[in-house]
């Protein structure tokens, strides 16, 4: 069974700070990758998604991922936070072949402090 | 976007006896959906498969005759806790999965159970 890893749980910066949030996961073969952010009292939402192609992907709100294979990695980026980017972050893979079961990480808090 | 709704967001029920939840994806028919548990501070749990029309595919641990769960239509499916017991109080999240070869999911707000 395919795992996924985010390296760090709880994360606090400043605005306008840069974010990296790391991502790797287990699985060798063919893989679709998810960012999700869920906003305090909201659901969950997609940032990005990753299926083939550019291996840098452009999400909502200014957030990008890359995917490097060698790596087994997915992570993601913004360069300047704001405060309203507070809020619980997860990566999640699929198999092509299952049905599009998601397997999520354990997410990462990001707070940013004004 | 595509939207799913859960019902209720939150309920309270007594040790014993049964809660059902729905989710519903309001704009879109979702053929698969799919029931997740999330503990305060962790991530998700996948619990179940739910495909329409078909007997729901449980994830390895979870009890299949505690957690009913059913998909009677293209734009609904609940998942019914039997017997709750505190134990299994906790967030219940579904998604639908958008039709076509895309693999996204929508997420529902969630229903937080607690059992008495």
């Amino acid at each position: 069974a395919q795992s996924v890893s985010q390296h760090n749980h709880h994360v606090i910066l400043s605005e306008a700070a840069s974010l990296e949030l790391g991502c790797n996961y287990s699985y060798g073969g063919t893989v679709n990758l998810f960012w999700y952010v869920q906003y305090p009292g909201q659901h969950l939402q997609l940032l990005l998604k990753y299926f083939s192609g550019d291996p840098l992907v452009k999400g909502i709100k200014g957030f990008e991922a890359e995917f490097i294979k060698s790596k087994f990695s997915f992570n993601l980026r913004k360069p300047s936070v704001q405060w309203s980017d507070t809020a619980e972050y997860f990566c999640a893979v699929n198999e092509p072949d299952s049905w599009g079961k998601l397997q999520f990480g354990a997410g990462t808090q990001v707070v940013v402090t004004p | 976007g595509a939207v799913v709704s859960q019902h209720p967001s939150w309920v309270i029920c007594k040790s014993g006896t049964s809660v059902k939840i729905e989710c519903r994806s309001l704009d879109f028919q979702a053929t698969t959906m799919f029931w997740y548990r999330q503990f305060p501070k962790q991530s998700l749990m996948l619990m179940a498969t739910s495909n329409e029309g078909s007997k729901a595919t449980y994830e390895q641990g979870v009890e299949k005759d505690k957690f009913l769960i059913n998909h009677a239509s293209l734009t609904l499916s609940t998942l019914t806790v039997t017997s709750a017991h505190p134990e299994d109080s906790s967030f219940y999240i579904c998604s639908a999965r958008v039709p076509g070869g895309s693999y996204e999911q929508y997420f529902g707000p969630g229903t937080r159970l607690t059992v008495t």
